[in-house]
């Protein structure tokens, strides 16, 4: 079993729309937890960090739920310029280490 | 501000010759950290420093790979001889501390004909 999982989705919703998606981990260890956006042949970028008691950033919505070891991120609105990877990570302060899931792939549609 | 820079951005290269990638990271940042990614795989950490000295090297894949901080802004990674199974983009990305954001270079795509 991966450290960090996330559906690869793609997901396919058209603009405007509401779109959620979860991520994973098996360490009931992981301290701190962050999205990443990645777009098509280009480096991963911090979307947000992923705080105990949830967090905000305009349409962006980032949740961790430590009991059953998730977290999600929700996108209101979904614009165009959305459409990208979106990389779920996980950090473990004993052993400092970094994780990156897989992916979700979020496609927009005019 | 300059971010983290890699050369060769691109390379191309035959089975068995030697690849060196480079990075410098930004100025400040004590942690380094390479990572390989492929479509199948995805991200996989290959190693990381913290102040200059290799921390965990378990992501390594084998031998054949093997890297170096020989100070603060400056990092290689070299695979001899390198394999098709070796074609990637690898990234580099440091960090001001533990559990803080990575700032990525732009990437070393590589080929291994």
């Amino acid at each position: 079993r991966k450290e960090v999982e996330q559906d690869p989705g793609p997901f396919n919703v058209p603009e405007g729309a509401t779109v959620a998606f979860n991520c994973t981990y098996s360490n009931s260890a992981s301290q701190s937890f962050f999205w990443y956006r990645q777009d098509c042949r280009k480096e991963p970028k911090l979307l947000m960090s992923v705080y105990s008691s949830g967090n905000e950033d305009g349409r962006f919505t980032a949740q961790l739920n430590r009991a059953s070891q998730y977290i999600s991120l929700l996108i209101r609105d979904s614009k165009l310029s959305d459409s990208a990877t979106y990389l779920c990570v996980v950090t473990h302060s004993s052993a400092s280490k970094i994780i990156f899931g897989s992916g979700t792939r979020l496609s927009i549609r005019p | 501000d300059a971010g983290v820079i890699q050369s060769p951005r691109h390379e191309v290269t035959e089975m068995g010759q030697e690849v060196t990638l480079r990075c410098k990271p930004i100025s400040g940042h004590n942690s380094l950290f390479w990572y390989r990614q492929t479509m199948m795989r995805g991200l996989e950490l290959l190693i990381y420093f913290n102040n200059n000295v290799p921390i965990d090297d378990s992501g390594m894949p084998e031998d054949r790979f093997s890297a170096k901080m020989p100070n603060a802004s400056f990092s290689t990674l070299k695979i001899q001889p390198s394999e098709p199974r070796d074609s990637a983009v690898y990234f580099c990305a440091s960090s001001p501390g533990t559990n803080r954001e990575l700032f990525f270079g732009e990437g070393s795509r590589l080929t291994v004909l």
